[in-house]
């Protein structure tokens, strides 16, 4: 089983909400990945949980904030966001981020609307 | 340092005839390469993948590609080109990096029509 679960496909929020987006995998990844992705482009890589360790895109705005409460769950915090934020935010993830041959299995997105 | 290209941003095919999407690559070293489709609003299938076995990777749905070292090339193609096949496709590079960051690269895409 290669699936991986993000809930909820859709969000609709205003700036001064504050929401979270959920993963899961049960394929015994130790990997877990946050992309954003705008209409017509590829999907940018936000962070990256490597054995529960958070290596984080420097250009990410603080009012997303990545957690990982466990190998298998990973959560991104959404604060004061901006209309430029809105995207399909996708989450992926492998069974090592320490080798090349690594394969990165995605999730179906949420899709994300800031109002 | 990593790179891959796209090199048709849109390819547009009958049903029933081949379909080749066109992906060169440049790596410092072997690189694994991938395949992953999307359709709307969807998120990303992975089709196949290179990990330095069999250069003639074959792949879901019909689909294969073939690793040319000598032309930095990994080419996707289908025989015969079916209306679900319409989708957005990523090439995508993936080598040896000191950290996890960055290791894999994604190609611009190409979009791919198909028309009855």
């Amino acid at each position: 089983d290669t699936e991986v679960t993000q809930t909820p496909k859709h969000l609709v929020m205003g700036m001064t909400n504050k929401k979270s987006l959920k993963c899961e995998q049960h394929m015994g990844h130790r990997a877990m990945y946050w992309y954003k992705q705008k209409a017509k482009k590829p999907p940018e890589l936000m962070f990256v949980y490597s054995y529960e360790k958070l290596s984080i895109n420097e250009s990410v705005p603080s009012r997303f904030s990545p957690e990982c409460p466990n190998s298998s769950l990973l959560n991104l915090h959404l604060h004061a966001l901006q209309p430029e934020d809105s995207a399909l935010y996708l989450c992926a993830s492998s069974q090592d981020a320490g080798t090349n041959t690594d394969t990165q299995y995605f999730g179906p997105g949420t899709r994300l609307t800031v109002l | 340092a990593q790179s891959v290209t796209q090199l048709d941003s849109h390819v547009s095919v009958s049903e029933g005839t081949p379909v080749l999407l066109r992906c060169n690559y440049s790596s410092s070293y072997s690189p694994s390469l991938f395949w992953y489709v999307q359709h709307p609003n969807k998120g990303l299938q992975l089709l196949l993948k290179y990990t330095s076995a069999a250069t003639l990777v074959k792949g879901i749905n019909g689909f294969e590609a073939e690793f040319k070292k000598s032309e930095t090339s990994f080419h996707l193609t289908k025989p015969s080109a079916h209306m679900s096949d319409a989708a957005e496709y990523f090439c995508v590079v993936s080598s040896m990096t000191t950290d996890s960051w960055g290791k894999f690269q994604f190609g611009a895409g190409t979009q791919v029509v198909v028309t009855p």
